[in-house]
Parts: C-alpha cells; structure tokens; sequence
C-alpha cells in the first residue's frame, strides 16, 4: 500500500499569505490528523477529521483550519501567515480513530520570510 | 492539563551501551501510550506500543518499553545501542476516553557514536 502523501513537500510564503497542504492517507484509511512540528516544541496537534467531520481541535487560532473530502483525503489552511508559523507540518492518517496507531507522511516544510 | 514529558531532550552514546529514554505523562484516566521514532530524513514511525495487557511491551529493533501506572511512566529501553539508532524518539499519549487527542513529548535526540 501507498504511504501518506503530503503535497507540496516544500513552500515559502511571505506574511500575510495564505496557504494550503494537501495530504493523501493510506487508502482505507478514515482518520486523517494534522501537526505542528517545530524545534524545541515537539508536535503540536492542529486537528482531527473522521469520516469528513471535525473531530477534535488543538490551541491553535482560527487562521488554521482544515477539511476533508468522502474520499479522506484532507486539506490544512493557514490564513494570514506570521513568522512564527514557519514549521514542519505533519499529516497522519489512521484506520479509525486516532486512539489506534497513526501512519505519518514526510510533511510540508513551510517558511514564512 | 494533559502534558507528556521527556527529560532527556539530546543524548549521546557509544555502540554498545545501554539506553533509557524517560516518558512521564499528566493523565488521570487510561490511557493508550506510543514511542515514535524519526530517523534522519525518514517519516515518523511507531516503534512501539501499549494498549493494555503486559506493561513490559516489546518493539522493532530490539526496543522495549515498560509501562508503570503508578508513576505515569512509559520509559523506553535498548539493552544495546548501534549507530543505526541515531533518531529522535518521540513519546506520545492518547486518552481512551473524553479528549481523544494525541499529546506528543517534545522528543529525545539520540546520537549513537560509532
């Protein structure tokens, strides 16, 4: 089976910006969770969606939003972009819920200049 | 609120020597416990995991874990280290019930000297 996918790889945005990542699970897959990942922070978890509903949200402001579309797979948004989210942002996929094992993508790197 | 916690954020070892990477969560209720691993320029995946039954829990690469509930500890073991285990470990609590989210630790460095 394919792994996760996680589109593009790599961005660089200006502040003020907005952004999407793209993130394809494993097929067969329902749960797909987004994360934060940054130096020093570890992951920080955005957002869970199940079955194209929002399952659970993390602290972070309404610029971060997300979706998911009937065939799982899931888009993040970032609106008005500040430094400071300049990151490595996972996308992890599951089977059911995320109390089961989470397979990971290899992330979209982001830089805000 | 919930928090997971390793102490131990950079580690250097020879070949050979034993490792103990220390997991402590702040969690009331069950909870179901995870150790991943990111090798350089690789994705995150699960070294292991614990969801009930035997607390002394076993995983790829020779990686043990032992789950004690009385100190909220998942602590992570490798009798003997190779360089090939150069990683960052990552351990991470998810609730069995309420929140249902993933609380990852910051991450330990591992870097095993040849």
């Amino acid at each position: 089976k394919a792994g996760v996918t996680q589109t593009p790889r790599y961005l660089i945005k200006t502040r003020g910006q907005q952004v999407t990542l793209s993130c394809s699970p494993i097929s067969g897959h329902r749960s797909v969770s987004w994360y934060q990942q940054t130096p020093g922070q570890g992951l920080q978890f955005l957002f869970e969606y199940f079955s194209e509903t929002q399952r659970n949200k993390g602290n972070f402001p309404g610029r971060f939003s997300g979706r998911q579309f009937s065939n799982s797979r899931s888009e993040m948004n970032v609106s008005t972009l500040e430094l400071g989210d300049s990151a490595l942002y996972l996308c992890a996929s599951s089977l059911g819920p995320t109390q089961e094992t989470q397979y990971f993508g290899p992330g979209t790197r982001l830089l805000v200049l | 609120a919930q928090s997971v916690s390793q102490h131990n954020h950079h580690v250097i070892l020879s070949e050979a020597a034993s490792l103990e990477l220390g997991c402590n969560y702040s969690y009331g209720g069950t909870v179901n416990l995870f150790w991943y691993v990111q090798y350089p320029g690789q994705h995150l995946q699960l070294l292991l995991k614990y969801f009930s039954g035997d607390p002394l829990v076993k995983g790829i690469k020779g990686f043990e874990a032992e789950f004690i509930k009385s100190k909220f500890s998942f602590n992570l073991r490798k009798p003997s280290v190779q360089w090939s285990d150069t990683a960052e470990y990552f351990c991470a609590v998810i609730p069995t019930s309420g929140t249902y989210k993933y609380i990852f630790g910051t991450g330990t460095r591992l870097k095993v000297l040849a």
